[in-house]
């Protein structure tokens, strides 16, 4: 059965860093893309970027480029999503979402975490 | 970037109606064009995907249609359990985009 498990919620301070985790099982996670996206609260899904666990080729938004980094651990078969300093403006939920064939489609999706940022 | 845009954003039907809902696309994408679902505090769930074709274990009342810009989600006969917000997508090129979302309510 594939799986992506996120960490519930997190809680952070403006300018704080965060990493947050979505690890897969149940496929062969270099043979698959992993996307992950944005959703602001009571608002629409945005998409963030996308990596390639088997050569961790990269593609951002130009929305989220530079803002973010996203990495994976193949050892652990586990992929990652950062942040160097949050703002107040990055408090969201985040999905992992596993993409499949040429057009990556987000066929699985970890169940989101809630990232809050306030002092 | 290529804008997606759907319509209506919000409906209101009964059980057993037919639902249709439509997105457009800012420029051509072929058939890259994706639905999701999303239900309240759940992640979105892939209905079709490539405009037609239906992912597995998503019951054959849903279908997709269409090419170019404008495509069409439809509910042949809405059930209780497909009260949600749903969303088209494209996959086209990047950075890939979403629609506004359509919220689907009870009448």
């Amino acid at each position: 059965e594939v799986q992506l498990v996120q960490p519930g919620a997190e809680l952070k301070k403006p300018g704080e860093s965060l990493k947050i985790s979505c690890k897969t099982s149940g496929y062969t996670f270099t043979n698959y893309w992993i996307g992950w996206v944005r959703q602001m609260p009571g608002k629409g899904l945005e998409w963030m970027g996308i990596i390639y666990p088997g050569d961790s080729d990269t593609m951002y938004s130009p929305s989220f480029q530079g803002q973010v980094t996203i990495s994976v651990d193949k050892s652990i078969n586990t992929a990652y999503l950062q942040w160097s300093s949050l703002k107040a403006s990055d408090t969201a939920i985040y999905y992992c979402a596993r993409g499949f064939g040429v057009e990556k489609v987000l066929d699985y999706w970890g169940q989101g975490t809630l990232v809050t940022v306030s002092s | 970037d290529i804008q997606m845009t759907q319509s209506p954003s919000s409906l209101s039907a009964s059980v057993r109606d037919r639902v249709t809902i439509t997105c457009r696309a800012s420029q051509s994408l072929s058939s890259y064009l994706n639905w999701y679902q999303q239900k309240p505090g759940k992640a979105p769930k892939l209905l079709i995907y490539a405009a037609s074709n239906l992912q597995s274990g998503v019951p054959s009342r849903f279908s997709g249609s269409g090419s170019g810009t404008d495509f069409t989600l439809t509910i042949s006969s809405l059930q209780p359990e497909d009260f949600a917000t749903y969303y088209c997508q494209q996959s086209h090129s990047t950075p890939w985009t979403f629609g506004q979302g359509t919220k689907v309510e009870i009448k």
